[in-house]
């Protein structure tokens, strides 16, 4: 079991550019998160999807974000046109039941 | 609007202590409380979790005490070590069917030998 895979583990970009995320669930998994954690905010809540639908976006803003899950074995999150307030961690966690759910090791994103 | 409130927000204790750290919660819709633990340069890691059918979880030294009439939970470390120096974040969903964790703030606790 190799838990969450996320990656890139760190990425850089520029003001205005494209920054993709991904993330592998443990396989068998029907759930996947994606939270980020700031030291203001703290740990908050983006986006789900069970069995690969999206469920609950109620986390994303609205403009520039956006999530996929194409198939049960990855899922992405992408930001367009970053801004250096998205500067933060990004996880993804993922969950076989209702509750238990497992953080892989994070994107740490950073806007210049 | 803080839906999920930690206290202290950071707590230092002598190895071998007890440590309190407290949590409380405003929505009476949820009903699964986990904690989790956050070590530096990693991600947090489900630690122990309770739902409000029973008012405490035992897992060795880690205990958590709930309340539900007052909306509290608390999670008491007994003998701690320095290995438990760590941030410690409580929880909240509705698990209903799968649901976003709603966390606190967290409590950064120092375990000082």
């Amino acid at each position: 079991n190799a838990g969450v895979i996320q990656t890139p583990r760190h990425k850089v970009t520029g003001k205005g550019q494209e920054a993709t995320l991904w993330c592998e669930p443990i396989s068998g998994h029907s759930a996947v998160f994606w939270y980020r954690q700031t030291i203001v905010q703290g740990l908050e809540f983006l986006t789900y999807f069970r069995n690969q639908a999206p469920i609950d976006d109620s986390g994303m803003p609205k403009e520039r974000f956006s999530a996929q899950m194409p198939n049960q074995s990855h899922s992405t999150l992408k930001i367009q046109s970053t801004q250096p307030q998205d500067s933060a961690v990004y996880l993804c966690a993922s969950s076989h039941d209702r509750d238990e759910q497992y953080f892989g090791p994070g994107t740490r994103l950073t806007v210049l | 609007q803080q839906q999920v409130r930690q206290s202290p927000q950071s707590l230092t204790v002598w190895e071998g202590e007890t440590a309190i750290l407290n949590c409380s919660y405003e929505d009476s819709t949820f009903d699964y409380f986990p904690w989790y633990w956050q070590f530096p340069r990693e991600s947090p890691a489900l630690l122990i979790a309770i739902r409000p059918v029973s008012n405490k979880k035992e897992d060795g030294r880690f205990t958590i005490f709930f309340n539900k009439r007052e909306k509290k939970l608390s999670l008491h470390i007994t003998d701690s070590q320095p290995g438990d120096s760590a941030t410690y974040f409580c929880a909240a969903s509705t698990s209903s069917s799968f649901s976003k964790l709603v966390f606190g703030q967290g409590t950064s606790l120092s375990v000082v030998p």
